[in-house]
Parts: structure tokens; C-alpha cells; sequence
């Protein structure tokens, strides 16, 4: 079985602040691990993922986020928050050979000029 | 290269009627993957389509099906609609089966009264 949690359903930072939204999974096998960004009335867009190799994996607008297997971890961060930012955020994990993602509750960050 | 399309983006349905979303994939994917996103239970896995045979399916009730046609475009239909069936459904396409890197459609926003 495989699931996500994801720590904190709201996070406000400061336009310029550090960004940190955390996720734990779940797995009995290897883990395929995504961090996915929804605004307002649209679909999900990929952000980063991990399915083997370097563990600190970068994305697209700045974020990165690294799989830590010791903590069962996948936190996303971003050095510096920018209002575009502002979303729900989503990570979701899935294995090899499989295209069923299993999603978090989400987080929605509030950026705060 | 055009994105993955669903059609309609919004819908009015009656409890106990029947409805059906369509999504066209991006050119050259072969899966389709459904979601349903919820405010109370996020994001839920539907079914994955691959060259017309379902590959895999989520927990959701019978009266919750799909299909696939040779041109990959996809269907989902619900029967004997519920109120609790309003939600977003989401569309996915991959490439290749198993090739875990899915870009969503917009979605079709269900409003069942």
C-alpha cells in the first residue's frame, strides 16, 4: 500500500521568506514521489519528481525538494517566496511501472506581500 | 503541442442521470488516467485506460465506468448520479504505460442537484 501525508493544510510565508511544505510517504516498494501545483480552477502541473538517482531533485520555478529514505521524507522548498507562488500544492506518490498517483490532502500557501 | 483536453469544463447534472466527460490526450500518449478531487476526500484515483484496456482501478462504486478508443481520446461516465458525486474530474495523460509522469487536464467541474 502506498499513501502521503502532508503536514500543515495551510502555510503563510512572507514574499521573500523561505518556502517549506513538507511531505511523509508510505511504501512497501520503491517510491515514485511528485510534487504536483494547482491554481484556482485548473489542473495539476509537475512540479518536480524522484524515481531513482540523485535524491535532491530540482523543478521548475525555483523549487526543489529533496528524498530523504532514512525519514521517509519528500519535503519541497523554495529559497525565496514570490506572490505567483501562492497555490495548493500536492504530493503524490505512485511505483515503477505504475501510473495510479496516490495524492496528500494538499497544502495551500499563502504568500504575504 | 496542445495539452490534454476535457470537454466540457462545467456541467449541471440531476440526481439519477447518467453523465459522460471526455478527454483527449496529448498527441502520441497511449494512457488516460480519471481522478476525482473532492473538498472531503481530495484526490482520488478513478481508473487508467491503455490502448483501449483499463489497466487499473481506483475504489469508486460501479455505477462509475470507462473507455477507451483507438485514437486514445477517453471517456468516463457516471450512472444514477449522487449529490456526492459533484467534484472535479481530473484527466491524466502519459506517454507509456507505467511511465509515471502524468500532465492533467483542466478538469470538468460536476455540479449534481
Amino acid at each position: 500500500a502506498q499513501s502521503v501525508t502532508q503536514l500543515g493544510s495551510h502555510v503563510s510565508v512572507s514574499e521573500g521568506a523561505l518556502v517549506l511544505l513538507r511531505c511523509n510517504y508510505s511504501s512497501s516498494v520503491p517510491p515514485y514521489l511528485f510534487w504536483y501545483v494547482q491554481y484556482p480552477n485548473q489542473g495539476l502541473q509537475l512540479l518536480l519528481k524522484y524515481t531513482t538517482g540523485a535524491t535532491l531533485v530540482k523543478g521548475i520555478n525555483g523549487f526543489e525538494a529533496e528524498f530523504k529514505k532514512s525519514e521517509t521524507s519528500f519535503h519541497l522548498t523554495k529559497p525565496s517566496a514570490h506572490m505567483s507562488d501562492a497555490a495548493e500544492y500536492f504530493c503524490a506518490v505512485t511505483r515503477a511501472g505504475a501510473n495510479n498517483l496516490f495524492f496528500g490532502t494538499g497544502t495551500r500557501l499563502t504568500v504575504i506581500p | 503541442k496542445a495539452g490534454v483536453t476535457q470537454t466540457p469544463r462545467y456541467l449541471i447534472k440531476t440526481r439519477g442521470q447518467q453523465v459522460t466527460l471526455s478527454c483527449s490526450p496529448i498527441s502520441g500518449h497511449r494512457s488516460v488516467s480519471w481522478y476525482q478531487q473532492t473538498p472531503g476526500q481530495g484526490l482520488q484515483f478513478l481508473f487508467e485506460y491503455f490502448s483501449e484496456t483499463q489497466r487499473n482501478k481506483g475504489n469508486f462504486p460501479g455505477r462509475f465506468s470507462g473507455r477507451q478508443f483507438s485514437n486514445s481520446r477517453s471517456e468516463m461516465n457516471v450512472s444514477t448520479l449522487e449529490l456526492g458525486d459533484s467534484a472535479l474530474y481530473l484527466c491524466a495523460s502519459s506517454s507509456v504505460a507505467g511511465n509515471t509522469e502524468a500532465f492533467f487536464g483542466q478538469g470538468t467541474r460536476l455540479t449534481v442537484v
